[in-house]
């Protein structure tokens, strides 16, 4: 069992749509979220990070965590094409960094 | 640009080269990372040093082998490596270990082995 998991995608999303990204985690004990953009050729760059349950906005992003569900996922509002990019889910399991593959979201014009 | 810069950008090498990869960063993090990344597979870490002392090696094949001389510097020196070992490799940076997952990329070495 993987122990973080992200549907690859790609996920198409009209432009001024809302994008949402899921990610399931296998570790309970995970107690810190986080959701990585990585562009084409570039490094992973946090954009969020969330370790309550509940919901958490930063600007056009938005967190959603439920740990009873062990799931996160991440929504972009009013996407842009500068949007399109792949998201890393990274979960914090007893102080280890695990990464999903990631999803890759293209936003069409 | 994150503060953390990697040479080369990318690299060719036959499998019985030796060549090596550097890391330099310049935020002053006490604790750097080397992860593999393939294509549609999640990071790998393979190894991590905190204040130049090596607090693990996830079951890294002995052809990679890092080095710290310094907080701000570390390399991976690459030898006899399988054209399986063809990834992205990251060099990352964070402050402190453990619960931080605040983690400063570089741009990455795109590593070819023929």
């Amino acid at each position: 069992q993987k122990e973080v998991e992200q549907n690859s995608g790609p996920l198409s999303v009209p432009e001024g749509a809302i994008a949402s990204l899921n990610c399931t985690y296998s570790d309970r004990g995970s107690q810190s979220f986080f959701w990585y953009r990585q562009y084409s050729g570039k490094s992973p760059e946090l954009i969020m990070f969330i370790y309550s349950n509940g919901d958490k906005e930063d600007g056009r992003f938005t967190a959603q965590l439920n740990k009873a569900s062990q799931y996160v996922s991440l929504l972009i509002r009013d996407s842009q094409p500068s949007d399109s990019a792949t998201y890393l889910c990274a979960v914090n399991s007893w102080g280890k960094l695990q990464f999903g593959a990631g999803t890759q979201v293209v936003v069409t014009p | 640009e994150t503060g953390v810069t990697q040479t080369p950008r990318h690299l060719v090498m036959g499998m019985t080269n030796k060549k090596s990869l550097k890391c330099e960063q310049h935020l002053g993090h006490n604790a750097m990372y080397w992860y593999k990344q393939s294509a549609k597979k999640p990071l790998e870490l393979m190894f991590v040093y905190s204040l130049e002392e090596r607090v693990e090696n996830n079951s890294v094949p002995s052809r990679f082998s890092p080095e710290c001389p310094n907080s701000s510097h570390l390399f991976l020196h690459l030898h006899t490596l399988q054209p399986e070992d063809s990834a992205l490799y990251l060099c990352a940076s964070s402050q402190g270990l453990g619960n931080t997952g605040e983690l400063f990329f570089g741009e990455g070495s795109r590593l070819t082995v023929l």
